[in-house]
């Protein structure tokens, strides 16, 4: 069945780092690729998004590029902000398999003043 | 504003009773989905209804009850037979499931059932 593995965490950063997280996938036929994120206490937002291949989704600085060759899609921000600090989750969905999201175990960021 | 809207948000139970989480959607959404996450974890699915008066148990639906009457509305019953109940529920819902795997899940804020 459909998987998602993302980097174990927590990860801590100072403010201004450079942020990469990992996710790979294993997944049948073509899914969409999301990053949602996670504020204490609330549900989950969606972060960005790609739908095919060498796509790159972006939002707030954050990017992430669906690379199939590799079945990854790592999300990176060139300076995180305190601001930042959230649980991130990869997540992957088809048209199939009654459209259910296939959620990562997310990865909790902290990031320092 | 559409969106999908859980209540209450935080909720208490005594052990051997059944309590009933509320979701509920204007975004016209087909399908709908009940996810448990527990401190530190991801999500684990419990129950989704693709439409209206049909439902599919998840992975861990032991313990847990749904219906979809209406198409906007997706109440979760967490019933006593459910062994440890204490957790963040979380409900969500997507366009059209056999056509849209492009879209994203649109998720509720959540609620925090405690069990006392």
């Amino acid at each position: 069945g459909d998987s998602v593995t993302q980097m174990e965490g927590p990860v801590t950063l100072s403010e201004e780092a450079f942020l990469t997280i990992n996710c790979t996938y294993t997944a049948t036929g073509y899914p969409s690729l999301f990053w949602y994120v996670q504020y204490p206490g609330e549900g989950l937002q969606l972060l960005l998004k790609a739908t095919k291949a060498d796509d790159k989704g972006s939002n707030k600085g954050f990017e992430a590029t669906y690379r199939k060759e590799t079945t990854s899609f790592h999300l990176e921000k060139g300076s995180v902000q305190v601001s930042d600090s959230a649980v991130y989750f990869c997540a992957l969905r088809r048209g199939t398999n009654a459209g259910k999201s296939t959620f990562g175990d997310g990865t909790t960021l902290t990031v320092k003043p | 504003d559409g969106g999908i809207t859980q209540s209450p948000k935080y909720l208490f139970r005594k052990e051997g009773q059944n309590v009933t989480l509320s979701c509920e959607q204007n975004l016209n959404h087909d399908a709908m989905y009940w996810y448990r996450q527990d401190p530190g974890q991801g999500l684990r699915l419990i129950y989704y209804s693709q439409i209206v008066n049909d439902f599919q148990k998840g992975d861990i639906a032991e313990g847990y009850s749904v219906s979809r009457e209406k198409k906007e509305s997706f109440p979760l019953t967490v019933t006593s037979a459910q062994k440890n109940p204490t957790a963040f529920y979380l409900c969500a819902s997507n366009p059209s499931w056999s056509s849209q795997g492009n879209t994203e899940a649109f998720f509720g804020q959540g609620t925090r059932l405690t069990v006392v």
